[in-house]
């Protein structure tokens, strides 16, 4: 059975950085890739980068200069960290196989 | 970026209604693979999002047949044949040919 799970910290200080992780189980991130997405209170989804199969990574434009995600596919596991947090910021993530979707998980920023 | 334009932003039907929702992409989502990577998703309320269709017109799996896709290049429709109650909240297409992937900005599918 596919599951995604992200954890990490619910509050975090605006200008720290934001460490999520991505557990996943019942595939290999070997072969298939994991996005991330945002979600900021009661607006639209925002893609904001993936981690293909393979490991080369894609993000998006605006965060790019923020945003890296990373892999241990020992552990089936995706991370996020994510810079110089703003409270603009303050969204639910999520990771997702597009097929598949974690619960998500709500990170408030607090200036 | 590939900005996708959603149309229209409110939809209110009754049970019963069929309904269409539109997705304009600022360029062709044609993939040099032969395959246009539209996909719809429907995020009930307090609840992350589902895959309902991929590939302009492919059902997921479980998805009911009351929803289908069409389309191509720049011009796609979701199209439910029959709305019912559990298919109340926001639609998002999203285009997986051009990284960065993007979203559209979501039509919310409401009762009247």
């Amino acid at each position: 059975q596919v599951q995604l799970k992200e954890s990490g910290p619910v509050l975090v200080q605006a200008s720290e950085t934001l460490s999520l992780t991505c557990t996943v189980s019942g595939f290999s991130l070997t072969n298939y890739g994991v996005i991330w997405v945002r979600q900021p209170p009661g607006k639209g989804l925002e893609w904001m980068g993936i981690i293909w199969r393979n490991g080369n990574t894609d993000y998006n434009s605006a965060l790019k200069s923020r945003l890296s995600i990373n892999r241990d596919t020992s552990k089936s596991q995706v991370f996020l960290k994510m810079n110089s947090l703003q409270t603009d910021d303050t969204a639910i993530y999520y990771c997702t196989s597009i097929d598949y979707w974690g619960q998500g998980v709500m990170v408030t920023v607090s200036s | 970026d590939v900005v996708l334009t959603q149309t229209p932003p409110t939809l209110s039907a009754t049970i019963g209604q069929s309904v269409s929702i539109s997705c304009r992409s600022s360029q062709s989502l044609l993939d040099s693979d032969g395959d246009t990577y539209l996909n719809w998703l429907l995020q009930r309320p307090g609840q992350s999002p589902q895959l309902l269709i991929y590939s302009v017109s492919n059902l997921e799996s479980g998805v009911p047949n009351r929803f289908s896709g069409s389309g191509s290049e720049t011009d796609f429709t979701l199209k439910i044949s029959g709305v019912e109650a559990e298919d109340l909240g926001v639609y998002y297409c999203m285009q997986a040919t051009h990284a960065p992937y993007t979203f559209g900005a979501g039509t919310k599918l409401e009762l009247k």
